[in-house]
């Protein structure tokens, strides 16, 4: 069984672009995650899929982020425009649908360095 | 609104020691409560978890952490460092299963030979 898997590990850009990133859960988990990680903070929530449905957004997700799982199995986040106040860790985490063992738990990916300039 | 204070940015014990990692949360239903560790340029792993049940929950390599509601309090212990547990620990609590995690902001767990 694969882990979480992220593409690609690290995105360095120069402000105003725009950058996706991917995100792989593990095969069958129905609930997908988004969270940032600011150097030397704890992991903030972005938003979360179940299925394809997006159910959740934090306020921390401005207009300049959008987040998308079209076929209920992997999912992209976008940034617009970007700003140096973007350059964080971008994780993805999954979740397995209720009735199977672990549905407390979110297993983690390796995260998405992302360097604005 | 959720919450969770981590006392101590910065640890220093030295192998063998007692490790002693302090975790508070506030909640406004029972907790879901977590103990995450991350190596340097990698995701969280997973240590342990509380949902409901026996208020002492044992983890991998050896770590373990009592759940004290009276206390709101969650913190995570090992009888003996290893150099391996060099690494950053996060303490998250969510509402429900499933729902959204609110970590604190971390300890960095240094193991002095």
């Amino acid at each position: 069984d694969t882990g979480v898997s992220q593409d690609p590990r690290h995105k360095i850009t120069k402000r105003g672009q725009n950058v996706t990133f991917r995100c792989d859960p593990i095969s069958e988990h129905n609930r997908l995650y988004w969270y940032r990680q600011t150097l030397g903070q704890g992991p903030e929530f972005l938003t979360y899929f179940q299925n394809e449905a997006q159910l959740e957004k934090s306020r921390l997700l401005s207009d300049r982020f959008s987040a998308e799982r079209p076929k209920g199995s992997f999912s992209t986040l976008e940034i617009q425009r970007t700003e140096q106040g973007d350059s964080a860790m971008y994780l993805c985490a999954s979740r397995p649908p209720p009735g199977t063992g672990g549905t407390d738990t979110q297993y983690f990916g390796p995260g998405t360095r992302l360097t604005v300039l | 609104a959720q919450s969770v204070t981590q006392l101590g940015s910065h640890v220093s014990v030295s192998e063998g020691a007692l490790v002693l990692l302090r975790c508070n949360y506030s909640s406004s239903v029972p907790p879901y409560l977590f103990w995450y560790v991350q190596y340097p340029n990698q995701g969280l792993q997973l240590l342990l978890k509380y949902t409901t049940g026996a208020t002492l929950v044992k983890g991998i390599n050896g770590f373990e952490a009592e759940f004290k509601k009276s206390e709101t309090s969650f913190h995570l212990t090992k009888p003996s460092a290893h150099m391996s547990d060099a690494a950053e620990y996060f303490c998250a609590v969510s509402k429900t299963s499933g729902s959204r995690l609110t970590f604190g902001e971390g300890t960095q767990l240094t193991v002095n030979p």
